[in-house]
């Protein structure tokens, strides 16, 4: 059974780069069924998508975050990272990582990580 | 950008129907999929490609999508299935993913 696990740094200070990583556990990264993706949640609010990657190197990120974002895969090491770039307090969330679907017309989370918090302060 | 729409929060008693919409411009050519989120856990998948239910999740969750609107229905509500759901579907035109806002159930 897939299990992903999220892990880095829980404070980033303003303007850095906030920088995260999904290890899997218990099955292969490199199935071209998949896109490992990243989504957040600010405290209280609702889920938001940022991108996913495919092993195969295709990206798509939100719009919104697009300008700042770069999600990688390390196929070797079963992870998949995050890099968020000039980090402001809007960015504190709840970071999940989670295994994204894809086949046909289907397209969804189906395995997701316990999601790790960081927040952005001086 | 693309938006999916949900109304903030869906009250009923236990046993009641609850119904809780997403409405998108897109979703008569994407699928939507619907995600029950408990006070301090993941999210969890209950209905995916608009109607299925996955291996574990009780019958009382079906799904349906009608032109652009998508509804999750909880026929005979428990007090367990209280708990915040999201719709999450995908814009037709870039493939980038959206979820909704989130509706909070209520169950009391």
């Amino acid at each position: 059974q897939v299990q992903l696990q999220e892990s880095g740094p829980g404070l980033v200070k303003p303007l850095q780069t906030l920088s995260l990583t999904c290890t899997v556990s218990g099955g292969s990264i490199s199935s071209d069924s998949y896109y490992w993706s990243w989504i957040r949640q600010p405290a209280g609010k609702g889920l938001e998508w940022i991108g996913r990657m495919s092993a195969s190197g295709t990206t798509n990120y939100n719009p919104s975050l697009k300008s700042r974002v770069t999600i990688s895969i390390d196929a070797s090491m079963k992870q998949f990272s995050l890099r968020l770039r000039s980090v402001t307090a809007a960015d504190s969330a709840l970071y999940y990582c989670a295994r994204e679907f894809q086949y046909g017309q289907s397209c969804y989370m189906d395995v997701w990580g316990k999601g790790t918090s960081v927040t952005v302060s001086s | 950008s693309y938006e999916l729409t949900q109304p903030p929060s869906v009250s009923v008693s236990p046993g009641q129907t609850a119904r809780i919409t997403c409405s998108g411009d897109a979703l008569p050519r994407k699928y939507a999929y619907w995600y029950q989120q408990k006070s301090g856990q993941a999210p969890v998948v209950v209905i995916y490609d608009d109607t299925k239910r996955p291996p574990g999740i009780p019958e009382r969750f079906s799904g349906s999508n009608s032109r652009t609107v998508a509804t999750l229905t909880i026929s005979g509500a428990q007090v367990e299935d209280e708990a915040d759901y999201y719709c999450y579907s995908t814009d037709s035109i870039t493939n980038h993913g959206v979820f909704g806002g989130g509706t909070k159930l209520t169950v009391l």
